[in-house]
């Protein structure tokens, strides 16, 4: 069965550092998107991508925040610069279209 | 964001019973109703979802029932069984968009 695959699934890092996350979509999908749950919080929306742009972003999306694809199969989510706020899961997923999205493990990230 | 709540933080089921979720939502425009079903360690996985013309969708042992006049909707699990036990998430979205999620339910099927 066809899957959304997210690499590391955990990233540690020092405050002020970048880090990428890294997703490979299931292949015929076209809608792509990122979603945080911060530990004891909801899974909260972050950015959704389709046709190589952005298609809309929440207000957590600050200029911090960025995605790209990058060639035909990786989807990337980067922040510049990390807070210790920044530490949460992040998962990616994909969509075709048709409204049921299917999310990837997630990567754990920590900020220290 | 309280556009989309579970109120019931847990549920404890007997093996073999009926298990009720429940979410409810205030946005009128969400038209598209989805349950995710997350285990530790891993992704939502997607479980069944709901169109806003529909009031009811069932597969296998999972039922989902919409009332929108209410702006509830349910999810039934029968027979639970141990391998059920996870945290539900209840998710909606207007035109296709993004996923708005309730807090889940964490959801406990006793052998």
């Amino acid at each position: 069965e066809p899957e959304v695959t997210q690499t590391p699934s955990h990233q540690v890092t020092q405050m002020g550092q970048e880090v990428i996350l890294r997703c490979v979509p299931i292949s015929n999908h076209l809608y792509f998107y990122w979603y945080r749950q911060i530990l004891g919080q909801k899974v909260e929306f972050l950015v959704s991508f389709y046709n190589n742009e952005i298609s809309e972003k929440s207000e957590i999306f600050d200029d911090q925040f960025s995605v790209e694809r990058p060639d035909g199969s990786n989807f990337t989510l980067k922040i510049r610069s990390t807070k210790l706020e920044d530490s949460a899961m992040y998962f990616c997923a994909s969509s075709d279209g048709q409204d049921i999205q299917y999310f990837g493990a997630g990567t754990r990230l920590s900020v220290l | 964001d309280q556009q989309v709540k579970q109120n019931s933080p847990s549920l404890s089921v007997q093996e073999g019973r009926i298990s009720i979720l429940n979410c409810d939502y205030t946005n009128s425009m969400f038209d598209y109703f989805l349950w995710y079903k997350k285990y530790p360690a891993e992704g939502p996985t997607f479980l069944i979802s709901i169109s806003s013309i529909k009031d009811k969708n069932e597969d296998g042992r999972f039922t989902v029932f919409l009332n929108k006049s209410a702006k509830h909707l349910s999810l039934h699990i029968v027979p639970s069984q141990p391998g059920d036990s996870a945290v539900y998430f209840c998710a909606a979205s207007a035109g296709g968009n993004k996923l708005v999620f309730g807090a889940g339910t964490i959801l406990r099927v006793k052998s």
